[in-house]
């Protein structure tokens, strides 16, 4: 089955303690991103990837970094998470047209 | 850059009447549009796309329309069922340095009433 996979679905963590979000596509996509939604706000673009070791920044890329070393994984990681990270994630893969994402990462930082 | 604004931010509706949902975008670029239906719990899922040179597009009770002198579309469904409930997205996209950028709208929370 084609599918965007990330884990962990749920993370409580505390202020400071540096955690990844992992994302794994079998699609052979070479365009994957990552996405924050926040109620009101929609869904906003943190970082996006063209392909392997090809990554730049999205619209809210402040406090995260990312990596792609593989055309399948993309992870997201917050050094020094904050409160103001708590939100839902979502990571999403794309070859034209539209995306497929993952089922979410809700965060909370405490 | 891109602002796309759709509304409404909630709809009720009686099962088996219609929905229109309306998006409006900024930029005269954007050449894709999306739709997006995120249920409970899980990600947004595509269910029709658009683009630029076409001015409407159906797939069985989901529609959708494209004006781009207006730079406004619309996702239509007809005979509303209680799975229809769910949180939709619009969203414009344009090619920009080699990739497609995407803005999205802030979302529709549709209820349809059994």
């Amino acid at each position: 089955e084609a599918q965007v996979t990330q884990n962990p679905r749920y993370l409580i963590t505390v202020t400071g303690k540096k955690l990844t979000v992992t994302c794994s596509q079998n699609m052979n996509h070479e365009y994957m991103s990552w996405y924050r939604q926040d109620p009101g706000l929609g869904l906003r673009q943190i970082y996006y990837s063209m392909n392997v070791e090809v990554t730049d920044k999205g619209d809210v890329p402040e406090g995260y970094k990312v990596s792609r070393k593989e055309k399948r994984n993309f992870p997201l990681i917050l050094e020094s998470p904050s409160p103001n990270q708590t939100s839902l994630y979502f990571c999403a893969s794309a070859k034209g047209g539209g995306y497929t994402f993952g089922s979410g990462t809700r965060l909370t930082v405490v | 850059g891109e602002n796309v604004e759709q509304h409404p931010s909630t709809l009720s509706v009686q099962e088996g009447d219609s929905a229109v949902i309306k998006c409006t975008y900024s930029d005269s670029a954007s050449n894709y549009f999306p739709w997006y239906k995120q249920e409970l719990g899980k990600g947004p899922q595509l269910i029709i796309d658009i683009r630029s040179n076409v001015g409407e597009k159906k797939d069985q009770r989901i529609a959708v329309t494209l004006n781009k002198t207006a730079k406004h579309f619309s996702l239509h469904i007809t005979e509303t069922q209680p799975e229809d409930s769910a949180v939709y997205f619009c969203a414009a996209s344009k090619n920009s340095g080699g990739y497609q950028k995407v803005t999205f709208g802030t979302g529709t929370k549709l209820q349809v009433i059994p």
